[in-house]
């Protein structure tokens, strides 16, 4: 079992680029997350999702845009890179409940020159 | 809102002692609180969950305690080992918000022979 995997690792874009990350988890998790990790900012919620077909904005959504067509994957898009983006992406799933737990993926580190 | 606050300073300990991480929440009194772990480059990984209703809880070499007059989650490592050297995530429910976390920004654990 893998559990959540995004793609790509790394990434080097240039700004005004349009730019997709993914997400894709096999546990049949309910909601979905993607956060952004800043060197003293600690980890920030950009969208998430409690189910399929269904979105919504967490703390830091501007320039960030998801969709959730299944169960699976949660892709975060942005639409024109710019270099206040640079940071460390993470993705992760919950199953649903009140007192959730949340699966970390692994991380994407994009920077935006 | 609800704002999560840990020390940004990293803790040297020596080996075999007891590590002792601080998590103060600003205002109500979250239903619960969860404890992640996290190694450089890699995402957070769960560690415990504590309840409002609960002052305790253990598992293994692991404790968390909850004083809601204090507002404070308090994190021990018990005969600490270089191999728990991590950052250390806080992270409470947002209220009204689901299953969505607020975290805090990590304290950094290092464990010296």
């Amino acid at each position: 079992i893998a559990g959540i995997t995004q793609a790509p690792t790394s990434q080097i874009l240039a700004a005004g680029r349009r730019m997709t990350l993914r997400c894709t988890q096999d546990m049949r998790h309910n909601a979905m997350y993607w956060y952004r990790q800043d060197l003293g900012l600690g980890l920030r919620l950009i969208h998430y999702s409690n189910t399929a077909g269904t979105t919504g904005k967490g703390e830091v959504p501007d320039g960030y845009s998801v969709s959730r067509a299944n169960t699976d994957d949660f892709p975060l898009t942005l639409a024109s890179a710019v270099p206040s983006q640079t940071s460390v992406y993470f993705c992760a799933s919950s199953v649903g409940l009140e007192t959730d737990t949340q699966y970390f993926g692994p991380g994407t580190r994009l920077t935006v020159l | 809102s609800q704002k999560i606050e840990q020390n940004s300073e990293a803790l040297n300990i020596q080996e075999g002692k007891t590590a002792t991480l601080t998590c103060n929440y600003t205002n109500y009194s979250p239903a619960y609180l969860q404890w992640y772990r996290q190694d450089p480059g890699r995402g957070p990984v769960f560690l415990l969950l504590i309840r409002e209703n609960e002052k305790e809880k253990r598992k293994e070499r692991l404790k968390v305690t909850f004083d809601t007059t204090l507002k404070q989650s308090l994190f021990h490592i018990t005969a600490s080992q270089p191999a728990d050297s991590a950052t250390y995530l806080c992270a409470c429910r947002v209220t009204g918000g689901g299953n969505k976390l607020t975290f805090g920004t990590g304290t950094q654990l290092k464990v010296e022979l």
